[in-house]
């Protein structure tokens, strides 16, 4: 398999409920990330692992926690979410890292998505 | 606060004329900016990107240009076709910070 496969890829769970996200990448990438689309929002990243060390957490909530076992894999934990956390959680993943500067020489760092885990919450 | 701004939620183009998407940003600091493409049941994927130094930058169909001073990104598919329909996001990015607009809806009426 190629790209990036997310499972599940439809979740429904009740607010009491545990239940994690997987993403797993076949591209030989070294930084995945997670992000949330809600309807009419930007996309909002959540987390950035660079070689399996989290370099970013943007403000998200405790009730997700990521892990990052290898450069191939990363899961979402989800526990006591809220109604309004239903939305598509899309995972990425790059082969840059850090600051590339302007210009043309190391080239656009890129994300691969994949096709989204689509969470409610009751 | 919203750094990227995609005005236009959807647009409507005939088969074989030019789509025009737009998207506009406040941060100047920003070394590439993208255009992803996203079917519905998918993912985003990427379509083209432009680094900052550059104005213009061509891809077969698809032509993006960035205006910095006017802080503003627009891409061009000519001729567009049915296939085209997806929404398309703008993204800008400095090492790992990625940056999207909320989307436009482009429909391509055959």
């Amino acid at each position: 398999e190629t790209g990036v496969t997310q499972t599940p890829r439809h979740l429904v769970m009740g607010m009491t409920n545990k239940k994690s996200l997987k993403c797993e990448q076949h591209l030989g990438h070294n930084a995945m990330y997670w992000y949330k689309q809600s309807a009419k929002k930007p996309l909002e990243l959540m987390f950035v692992y660079s070689l399996e060390e989290r370099v970013e957490n943007n403000s998200v909530p405790s009730r997700f926690s990521p892990e990052c076992p290898n450069s191939s894999h990363l899961f979402l934990h989800l526990h006591t979410l809220q109604p309004e956390d239903s939305a598509l959680y899309l995972c990425a993943s790059s082969q840059g890292v850090g600051t590339s500067g302007s210009g043309d020489l190391r080239g656009a760092n890129v994300l691969t998505f994949g096709a989204g885990s689509r969470l409610t919450v009751l | 606060d919203q750094q990227v701004k995609q005005n236009s939620p959807s647009l409507s183009v005939q088969e074989g004329r030019i789509s025009i998407l737009n998207c506009d940003y406040t941060n100047s600091m920003f070394d590439y900016f993208l255009w992803y493409k996203k079917y519905p049941a998918e993912g985003p994927t990427f379509l083209i990107s432009i680094s900052s130094i550059k104005d213009k930058n061509e891809d077969g169909r698809f032509t993006v240009f960035l205006n910095k001073s006017a802080k503003h990104l627009s891409l061009h598919i000519v001729p567009s076709q049915p296939g085209d329909s997806a929404v398309y996001f703008c993204a800008m990015n400095t090492g790992n910070q990625f940056y999207f607009g909320t989307g436009t809806s482009l429909t391509v009426i055959p």
